[in-house]
């Protein structure tokens, strides 16, 4: 079967740094997105990696390897405002998104 | 876990036809369901929420009269892109909204349009 696996919650303090993983299975790769979400809103895009490496755009970075299966957005210089839930998304080989359930991230003053 | 089902995951069809996806709560009941459209490298954008029972509320700029959405029981709400054009060629994706206010996104349908 497919999976995306990331960690349920996490917690962090604001001016911090935190790194979200995502691990996945799927059939075929065909790129992978971060999506934040805020509660009630639809999700907004962060980043899209198909080519391994690590993609920097501003205080968040996001990272992939195609080899293991891996990826990980990292987030600098943590805000009150970055509270919100991070979604991992992988696009298979028949162009379907496999989605992650989604990391709720918690930060504190 | 709840989960979200497309029908079909990707379809091609020639301008000027009609393409109806189906969106479907299999083991919840979602009295909210969402359209979304992503553009290659874009956000998701909410087309429109469809509650059961009630007509769609729609985004600004989306046109009701070409995506017609139907939302006709507590599984399964259906997006119509009428008279088709390639700028509509694009990737749809469901979301439904569970009792606990979670959303839960659908695997989505790639629409080509030639």
């Amino acid at each position: 079967g497919q999976n995306i696996d990331q960690p349920t919650e996490m917690t962090a303090t604001e001016g911090a740094i935190v790194q979200i993983n995502c691990t996945y299975q799927t059939s075929g790769f065909n790129g992978l997105f971060w999506y934040q979400q805020h509660a009630g809103e639809a999700p907004t895009f962060l980043s899209y990696n198909v080519l391994d490496g690590l993609e920097e755009k501003g205080r968040f970075s996001s990272f992939l390897s195609r080899s293991k299966g891996y990826s990980y957005l990292l987030l600098k210089e943590l805000q009150m405002k970055d509270s919100a839930s991070y979604l991992c998304a992988v696009v298979d080989s028949n162009y379907q998104l496999i989605w992650g359930a989604g990391t709720k991230l918690i930060i504190k003053p | 876990g709840a989960v979200v089902s497309q029908h079909p995951s990707w379809v091609i069809c020639k301008s000027g036809t009609s393409v109806k996806i189906e969106c479907r709560s299999l083991d919840f009941q979602a009295t909210t369901m969402f359209w979304y459209r992503q553009f290659p490298k874009q956000s998701l954008m909410l087309m429109a929420t469809s509650n059961e029972g009630s007509k769609a509320t729609y985004e600004q700029g989306v046109e009701k009269d070409k995506f017609l959405i139907n939302h006709a029981s507590l599984t399964l709400s259906t997006l119509t892109v009428t008279s088709a054009h390639p700028e509509d060629s694009s990737f749809y994706i469901c979301s439904a909204r569970a009792a606990d206010y979670e959303q839960y996104f659908g695997p989505g349908t790639r629409l080509t349009v030639t």
